[in-house]
């Protein structure tokens, strides 16, 4: 069993259109995140989502939507998409004093 | 905030050879040093931690060490391996293993 799963793992949208990218974990953990990841390997920190307290970087763009249905979901809402939100976006999560487990991206295009 | 920075950028060794990848850090509170390897095209993946009441820690051909007063810590490869080639993150967390700020990305390349 994938222990976090991500999908779709690759979405070719327009600009202006509106996507979801869904995240699951099946390890139990606490906490759970999105990382952003450019097109010179940057890995920054996007949300992270912790029994109900969300923690926004300031630098997103409310245009992004991080939304929780249960512990074990963190999806991402991206309104009126734009060229320069092309990138690979990494759902984690993580438990305490545990490192990341990471899944297996999501290559979004705009074009 | 916490600001991690990562040095070098890119670095090419030799097989055999070993390979030194170094971070720096701001935040004095951070007490987790994770390292992650992401090889092409896939996600990254924890290789070795460390905490800060420890100094050094190895695993097989790995090795991570932490000097907390100059708010450094290194990654080592020994005997390094054509397969050792990929992107190494350092990342630091000052909320003990959460909200990790990721430095920005060390090319490996192991030459045969």
């Amino acid at each position: 069993d994938t222990a976090v799963s991500q999908t779709p793992k690759y979405l070719v949208t327009q600009m202006g259109n509106d996507k979801s990218i869904k995240c699951e974990q099946n390890l139990g953990h606490d906490t759970m995140y999105w990382y952003k990841q450019d097109s010179k390997k940057f890995l920054k920190i996007m949300f992270s989502y912790n029994n109900k307290e969300l923690i926004i970087n300031e630098t997103v763009p409310n245009r992004f939507s991080p939304k929780s249905p249960d512990k074990a979901h963190l999806n991402l809402h991206i309104n009126s998409l734009e060229l320069g939100d092309s990138a690979v976006y990494f759902c984690a999560s993580s438990q305490a004093t545990y490192g990341y487990t990471f899944g297996s991206g999501t290559r979004l295009t705009v074009v | 905030g916490e600001n991690v920075e990562q040095h070098p950028s890119t670095l090419s060794v030799q097989e055999g050879d070993s390979a030194v990848i170094k971070c720096t850090y701001s935040d004095s509170a951070s007490n987790y040093f994770p390292w992650y390897k992401q090889e092409l095209g896939k996600r990254p993946q924890l290789i070795i931690d460390i905490r800060s009441n420890v100094g050094e820690k190895k695993d097989q051909r790995i090795a991570v060490t932490l000097n907390k007063t100059a708010k450094h810590f290194s990654l080592h490869i020994t005997e390094t391996q054509p397969e050792d080639s990929a992107v190494y993150f350092c990342a630091a967390s000052p909320l003990n293993g959460q909200n990790f700020v990721f430095g920005p990305g060390t090319r490996l390349s192991v030459l045969p």
